[in-house]
């Protein structure tokens, strides 16, 4: 089982759709949990954490359930700049270093 | 707003040259890191450095060497360049409170070694 798996997308919805997305890990020793959105030709940027209890932001929201080992993003009413690819990223715990999900595209149309 | 530079945004190399990447950063972080990023295989660390004179070893060190002589300057250096170096290589830096969580990119250099 690869360390962080993704479903690659693109996920195709429409402005105003809900859209989700899911990402598994395989280490259960892993600690802290990100979620990173990267538009096209751009570098990385951090979006949001994912802690325990959840974590919601405007439109965003994170959520982790270690029991099965993954995360997910959920985004309300997609606008047109929510296109991009969203990578889900996590840490082994202590001084150790992320290791980042390949990525899920988002298209959002008119 | 955290500002981390990288010198070229496109560089062509020829196969067996020496190439270095450039990267610097201005918030005084201590943390700086070494990705390359390729199509269908997502990021994946290089090296990465704590503190200046140190370097550690990521996921794919293989074929490159670091240098870090300045707290803001983080290089990354291809030996001799071979084609499946091809790649976009992104330069990150973090402060200390934050290590591994917030990492600031640059955005990037698109290398092609032909």
């Amino acid at each position: 089982r690869k360390e962080v798996e993704q479903d690659p997308g693109p996920f195709n919805v429409p402005e105003g759709a809900t859209v989700a997305f899911n990402c598994t890990y395989s280490n259960s020793a892993s600690q802290s949990f990100f979620w990173y959105r990267q538009d096209c030709r751009k570098e990385p940027k951090l979006l949001m954490s994912v802690y325990s209890s959840g974590n919601e932001d405007g439109r965003f929201t994170a959520q982790l359930n270690r029991a099965s080992q993954y995360i997910s993003l959920l985004i309300r009413d997609s606008k047109l700049s929510d296109s991009a690819t969203y990578l889900c990223v996590v840490n082994k715990g202590g001084y150790s270093t992320l290791t980042f999900g390949k990525g899920t595209m988002l298209l959002v149309s008119p | 707003d955290v500002k981390v530079t990288q010198s070229s945004r496109y560089l062509v190399k020829r196969t067996g040259e020496k190439v270095f990447l450039e990267c610097v950063q201005d918030m005084d972080h201590e943390n700086m890191f070494w990705y390359r990023q390729d199509p269908g295989l997502g990021l994946r660390l290089i090296y990465f450095s704590y503190d200046v004179k140190m370097k550690e070893k990521g996921d794919i060190p293989e074929g490159y060497s670091v240098s870090r002589e300045k707290k803001e300057r983080f290089s990354l250096i291809l030996e001799s360049a071979s084609t499946n170096q091809t790649s976009m290589y992104l330069c990150a830096s973090s402060s200390m409170d934050r290590a591994f969580e917030k990492l600031f990119f640059g955005s990037g250099t698109q290398l092609s070694v032909l």
